[in-house]
């Protein structure tokens, strides 16, 4: 497995308390990214980060934020944790967007949240 | 807008029975497939990518642009390939969609 962890990896929270899943990396790769895996809907990108400071948002990232201060760390907050964001969240990492390499994209294994 | 679409949600085949697992994508740029597997209690993982025409645990994939489909097959399954399997596609931006994933059975 790549170097990637996440934590906690299992959290139960209450609806209205904020919450902050961390992935860390030892991979030194550019790309980072945060999906959420439901019964029916698969992986879905919630925020991705091409760089320190530089973040984007995915396809369902509404109630959600994200930062990165440094390369190997990734964070994304709930700020007021609602019933729906009860998921798997994954982290994964990926380096190179040169089309046709080799690289391609290492998950973590996985946070299992709760929200009451 | 780019979309990957597997239709089959369960599937489940006998051993050595052939298995094929489908994946239509839509992407108006130069599409890059991949499919990963989960095992139970793993996380996700590369089984193999359209680019590098391998065959990985014994199972193939060939990008067919005019129907727009990455199909994943095996001739004979084996109890071990039960598991996860989903397609993606990465766009220009290093985006990766997914599919909602198609749940193999292999029935001893």
């Amino acid at each position: 497995d790549a170097g990637i962890t996440q934590s906690p990896r299992h959290k139960v929270t209450e609806t209205g308390t904020p919450v902050t899943l961390r992935c860390h990396q030892t991979e030194n790769h550019r790309y980072m990214y945060w999906y959420r895996q439901d019964p029916g809907h698969g992986l879905r990108l919630i925020h991705y980060s091409y760089g320190v400071k530089d973040t984007d948002k995915g396809e369902v990232s509404d109630g959600y934020s994200v930062s990165r201060s440094k390369t190997e760390d990734f964070l994304l907050t709930l700020e007021s944790a609602t019933s729906s964001q009860t998921s798997v969240y994954f982290c994964a990492i990926s380096e190179s967007v040169r089309r046709g390499g080799t690289d391609t994209q290492y998950f973590g294994p996985g946070t299992r949240l709760t929200v009451l | 807008a780019q979309r990957v679409t597997q239709p089959e949600k369960l599937l489940s085949v006998f051993k050595g029975a052939p298995v094929e697992l489908k994946c239509n994508y839509s992407y108006s740029g130069s599409p890059e497939l991949f499919w990963y597997v989960q095992y139970s209690r793993q996380r996700l993982q590369l089984l193999l990518r359209h680019i590098s025409r391998e065959s990985i645990k014994g199972f193939t994939a060939d990008l067919n642009k005019g129907e727009t489909s990455f199909h994943l097959k095996k001739p004979f399954a084996q109890e071990e390939d039960s598991a996860m399997y989903y397609c993606a596609l990465r766009t220009f931006g290093n985006q990766f969609y997914f599919g909602t994933g198609t749940s193999l059975t292999v029935i001893p």
